[in-house]
């Protein structure tokens, strides 16, 4: 089936930092999107992107479309303690969404 | 209330037993989701239906059943339970009219002992 890639795994950073993710497929898509997800809880949806090259951004969040359309990337700005969480891109090609595995953010004071 | 609820939040079954997993919605979604979450693979697709007569296997379907009784109400079935569906169990939803993502449960903790 389809993979995606998501890097790094992990992340350990200091509250202030900048934070730089990205995600890769072997396929391409449509649309990408990009959800974080809090200890016990579901998924939530921060940004989604339409078109290849399109950036956009949610506060302190920025995720670009690759012009490949076979990657994208998420940055966050001065990251704070409820960055805390596992970051999730997922590609959505005609009906389904293809999630990656995973990044999972710590952010220490 | 939830958009999404997902019963039970947490279970502990035995092996062999059989199990089912509870997920309504109000937001008046026509497509319905169960994905499994383990550490480190991310989230990987069950089964789907994109209505209350369409049933659809996702990429781990074997030893799963789904159904869908009503559009707000979408069931996973563990016939026979194993250890290795010991995992994080989330029900999702998406509108075939806006293509703004899925909205999720907050997920069920199961373990098979």
């Amino acid at each position: 089936g389809q993979q995606l890639n998501q890097s790094p795994q992990s992340m350990f950073i200091q509250e202030g930092e900048d934070v730089s993710m990205n995600c890769t497929s072997s396929s391409i898509f449509n649309t990408w999107l990009w959800y974080k997800q809090d200890p016990g809880e579901g998924p939530v949806l921060l940004i989604a992107l339409y078109k290849a090259g399109e950036l956009t951004s949610n506060g302190r969040l920025t995720a670009q479309f690759g012009i490949t359309r076979k990657d994208s990337f998420l940055n966050i700005s001065a990251s704070i303690p409820s960055d805390v969480g596992i970051y999730f891109c997922a590609g959505l090609n005609t009906d389904k969404l293809i999630f990656g595995t995973g990044t999972r953010l710590q952010v220490f004071p | 209330d939830a958009d999404v609820t997902q019963t039970p939040r947490n279970r502990i079954t035995k092996t062999g037993k059989r199990i089912m997993l509870e997920c309504s919605q109000t937001k008046g979604h026509d497509r319905m989701y169960w994905y499994r979450q383990d550490p480190g693979l991310g989230l990987r697709l069950i089964y789907y239906s994109f209505d209350v007569k369409d049933i659809n296997k996702g990429e781990i379907s074997d030893g799963y059943s789904v159904s869908r009784q009503a559009q707000a109400k979408f069931s996973l079935s563990l016939e026979s339970a194993i250890p290795n569906q010991t995992a994080l169990y989330f029900c999702a939803t998406s509108d075939s009219n806006r293509n703004y993502g899925y909205t999720f449960g907050s997920g069920t903790r199961l373990t098979v002992v």
